[in-house]
C-alpha cells in the first residue's frame, strides 16, 4: 500500500537513448511533480501537474516531457540522454498546490 | 527568486546530544516542510509547519514565519538520525524551492 510509487527504480543506459519513468500515487492527490536530485544532493523542482494540467515546467530542457494520463499517474520520459542527465529523479504529490508533499522512493538513473 | 539557506551544513554528534538545524528564507512563504533523507535515500516527511511549533517525538520544529525562519530541534540524538535534512519552502508561485541540506552524522 506504498503511497507514491515509482518504477524503476534504477536505470542504467547508454547516451541517446530514450527512456521512460513511471510514477502513481494512491493517496487521491491533485498535484504531482517531478524533482532532479544532483550529485551534491540538491533537490530542484523540474515540473507540477494540477489535476493533469501543467502548472510549472522550470526550465527544463525540452528533451524532458511529463504526461499525466490521470490524476493518479505523472510518468517522465526522456529523449536522447545526456551524460548530465545522471541523477535521481523523484515524483511527489500533494493535495493541493502548496500543500504538503509525500515523495516517491526515487528513481537513479545512470547515463553511460 | 526567494534564497533558501540551512546551517550548519554539516554536523556530528555523539549518540545522545541534542541539536538545532536551522534553515533562513528571504522572502515570505506560504509553506515550510522539514525532510530527512535517510542513507538509502529515502525522503521522509518530520514537519509541515507554515508557523507555530510541532513535536514528533524526540523531533520538533518552530517556524517564525514574520522572522523567516525554522528551526528544527532533535533531542537524544540517535544513530538512525544519520542523513541530510532538508527545509523545502512553498512560495506562492507553484514552486517548491529546497535548501541545500544539513548533512548529520551521529556517531555510537
Amino acid at each position: 500500500d506504498t503511497a507514491v510509487s515509482q518504477t524503476p527504480k534504477y536505470l542504467v543506459t547508454q547516451m541517446g537513448n530514450d527512456k521512460s519513468i513511471k510514477c502513481e500515487q494512491n493517496l487521491g492527490h491533485d498535484t504531482m511533480y517531478w524533482y532532479k536530485q544532483d550529485s551534491k544532493k540538491f533537490l530542484k523542482i523540474m515540473f507540477s501537474y494540477n489535476n493533469k494540467e501543467l502548472i510549472i515546467n522550470e526550465t527544463v530542457p525540452n528533451r524532458f516531457s511529463p504526461k499525466s494520463p490521470d490524476k493518479a499517474h505523472l510518468n517522465l520520459h526522456i529523449n536522447s540522454l545526456e551524460l548530465g542527465d545522471s541523477a535521481v529523479y523523484f515524483c511527489a504529490s500533494s493535495q493541493e498546490t502548496g500543500y504538503e508533499q509525500y515523495f516517491g522512493p526515487g528513481t537513479r538513473l545512470t547515463v553511460t | 527568486g526567494i534564497q533558501v539557506e540551512q546551517s550548519p551544513p554539516d554536523l556530528i554528534l555523539q549518540e545522545g546530544a541534542n541539536s538545532t538545524l536551522r534553515c533562513n528564507f528571504s522572502d515570505s512563504v506560504n509553506n515550510l516542510q522539514w525532510f530527512h533523507q535517510n542513507p538509502w535515500g529515502q525522503l521522509i516527511n518530520l514537519f509541515y509547519i507554515p508557523s507555530g511549533t510541532k513535536q514528533n517525538g524526540r523531533l520538533s520544529a518552530t517556524t517564525v514565519a514574520t522572522e523567516r525562519y525554522s528551526l528544527l530541534y532533535i533531542s537524544s540524538s540517535q544513530t538512525t538520525d544519520s542523513g541530510v535534512y532538508f527545509c523545502a519552502v512553498y512560495t506562492g508561485g507553484f514552486k517548491t524551492i529546497f535548501g541545500a541540506g544539513t548533512r548529520l552524522f551521529v556517531k555510537a
